[in-house]
């Protein structure tokens, strides 16, 4: 079971916009940056969406990222096809005791109808 | 361009031992951190560790630690993944990628991942 909490699926046509969460704890999302990778089908992880909500070069500004407290979310507005795929939260986990470094969502796969 | 080649994939069998590689290209290869995540089949990322190849400093995920071992050659500007004992459970696909620090920054370049397979 994955620190950061997302949600298995998540699916909307073509034209819409998607919400994926990711839920964490103060030790994680609520003091440190949340990171979104995209992980399309047979590749490998792709930045997506930095320090909160920050977008690399590149990136299409369709995606957009906020936090609030201790859970994050990416937003995907006008959905293609193309993005179909995995999205993964992360952040750095700085519990006393428990987990302690790099922690995942556990994905979040979109299916565009 | 930044560019990180990981070696090829790898059969082995349980009890082996196996070393993998990240050897990075277009940057200062020992001004940033090299990270390996790994993604069992079917599942989500995991952080295994993290090292700075200036001057060898790693950090392992307290999930991982003791199980593989993370080193690096700057002159080679290579990173390395290691195993002394496989298990079937190590099955999966292993990436590298690059980070600025070891805790402020995202995973930014990535390497197209190593595939292992461990069966007997």
């Amino acid at each position: 079971q994955s620190v950061l909490t997302q949600a298995p699926s998540a699916s909307g046509t073509p034209g819409e916009r998607v919400t994926i969460s990711c839920s964490g704890s103060r030790f994680n999302i609520g003091s440190n940056y949340v990171y979104w990778y995209q992980q399309l089908p047979g590749t490998a992880p792709k930045l997506l969406i930095y320090s909160n909500n920050q977008r690399p070069s590149g990136v299409s500004d369709r995606f957009s990222g906020s936090k609030s407290g201790t859970s994050a979310s990416l937003a995907i507005s006008g959905l293609q096809s193309e993005d179909e795929a995995d999205y993964y939260c992360a952040a750095w986990d700085d519990s006393l005791s428990g987990p302690k470094g790099w922690m995942f969502g556990g994905g979040t796969k979109l299916t565009v109808l | 361009e930044v560019q990180l080649l990981q070696s090829g994939a790898e059969v082995k069998k349980p009890g082996e031992s196996l070393k993998i590689s990240c050897k990075g290209s277009g940057y200062s290869f020992t001004s940033y951190w090299i990270v390996w995540v790994r993604q069992m089949p079917g599942k989500g990322l995991e952080w295994m560790g993290s090292i700075y190849l200036d001057d060898s400093d790693t950090r392992y995920s307290p999930s991982l630690q003791g199980q593989v071992t993370i080193s690096g050659e700057k002159s080679l500007s290579t990173a390395y993944l290691q195993w002394s004992s496989l298990k079937a459970s190590d099955t999966a696909m292993y990436y590298c990628a690059r980070s600025i620090t070891m805790i402020g920054d995202p995973f930014e370049y990535w390497g197209r991942g190593t595939l292992v397979t461990v069966s007997s």
